[in-house]
C-alpha cells in the first residue's frame, strides 16, 4: 500500500447507527486531517492530529468523533448521524502541522457516506 | 472572512487551447499556495505548490503568484479532453490561533472540448 488509504470507500447508515471510517498513511507523516466536502461548497477541515495530539477542532458536532491512535492511523467514530452529513470525507496527511505555512497535504480516496 | 476565490465555471476550452484557471486570497501574510485537480467521485491530487512571487513551470502547467495582488494562477497549455476536472486553488491562511490553515477555494470545473 502507498499513500494515503481511506475505508471504507461507500457507506450507507442509518441515522440511529454507529460507523466508523478509517485512514491509513504510509508516508511517514506526522500531521493528518480529516475534511468533508459536500456538493457545492469548499473542503470543510474538520479535524487535525499533529504527533497524535488533537490540534484543530473546526467547531464539528459531537456525532462525530475522532481517533488517532498513532501518527499512521486516524479514525472517525459517526453515531446519531442526520441526512445533511452524507457528504465525501476525505482524509489527508502532511509532513508537518504548525507554523511554516509550508505543509504540503496529500489526499487518500475518500468515503462516500449516505445517511438514510 | 479569511477566505479564497475561485470563479465556479463551467470554463470551456478547445483541446490544445491554453486554460487559463484564477484564485484571489484574501490574507496578505499566506506563505503557501497549492494547486489540486479533482476528477468526478475522486480525491483531490496535489499538482503544484509555489511559494514565491512569479512562475513556476511543471510540463504542461505552469503557476504564477503575485503577492502583492493576492493573487494566483493555474495555466494548462495544450489542453487534454482528460484535463476535464475540477481545479481547487488552496491557500495556507494564518488561523489567527499560533498555525496555518489551509482553506479551499470552491473550485473551477474545467471542460476541455476535443
Amino acid at each position: 500500500e502507498t499513500g494515503v488509504t481511506q475505508t471504507p470507500r461507500h457507506l450507507v447508515m442509518g441515522m440511529t447507527n454507529k460507523k466508523s471510517l478509517k485512514c491509513e498513511q504510509h508516508l511517514g507523516h506526522n500531521a493528518m486531517y480529516w475534511y468533508k466536502q459536500s456538493a457545492k461548497k469548499p473542503l470543510e477541515l474538520m479535524f487535525v492530529y499533529s504527533l497524535e495530539e488533537r490540534v484543530e477542532n473546526n467547531s464539528v458536532p459531537s456525532r462525530f468523533s475522532p481517533e488517532c491512535p498513532n501518527s499512521s492511523h486516524l479514525f472517525l467514530h459517526l453515531h446519531t448521524l442526520q441526512p445533511e452529513d452524507s457528504a465525501l470525507y476525505l482524509c489527508a496527511s502532511s509532513q508537518t502541522y504548525g507554523t511554516s505555512g509550508r505543509d504540503t497535504q496529500y489526499f487518500g480516496p475518500g468515503t462516500r457516506l449516505t445517511v438514510l | 472572512q479569511k477566505e479564497v476565490e475561485q470563479n465556479s465555471g463551467p470554463l470551456s476550452v478547445p483541446e490544445g487551447a491554453i486554460a487559463s484557471l484564477n484564485c484571489t486570497y484574501s490574507d496578505r501574510g499566506s506563505q503557501s499556495f497549492f494547486w489540486y485537480r479533482q476528477y468526478s467521485g475522486k480525491s483531490p491530487e496535489l499538482i503544484m505548490s509555489i511559494y514565491s512571487n512569479g512562475d513556476k513551470e511543471d510540463g504542461r502547467f505552469t503557476a504564477q503568484l503575485n503577492k502583492a495582488s493576492q493573487y494566483v494562477s493555474l495555466l494548462i497549455r495544450d489542453s487534454q479532453p482528460s484535463d476535464s476536472a475540477t481545479y481547487l486553488c488552496a491557500v495556507n491562511l494564518w488561523s489567527g490561533a499560533g498555525s496555518y490553515q489551509l482553506t479551499f477555494g470552491k473550485g473551477t470545473k474545467l471542460s476541455v472540448i476535443p
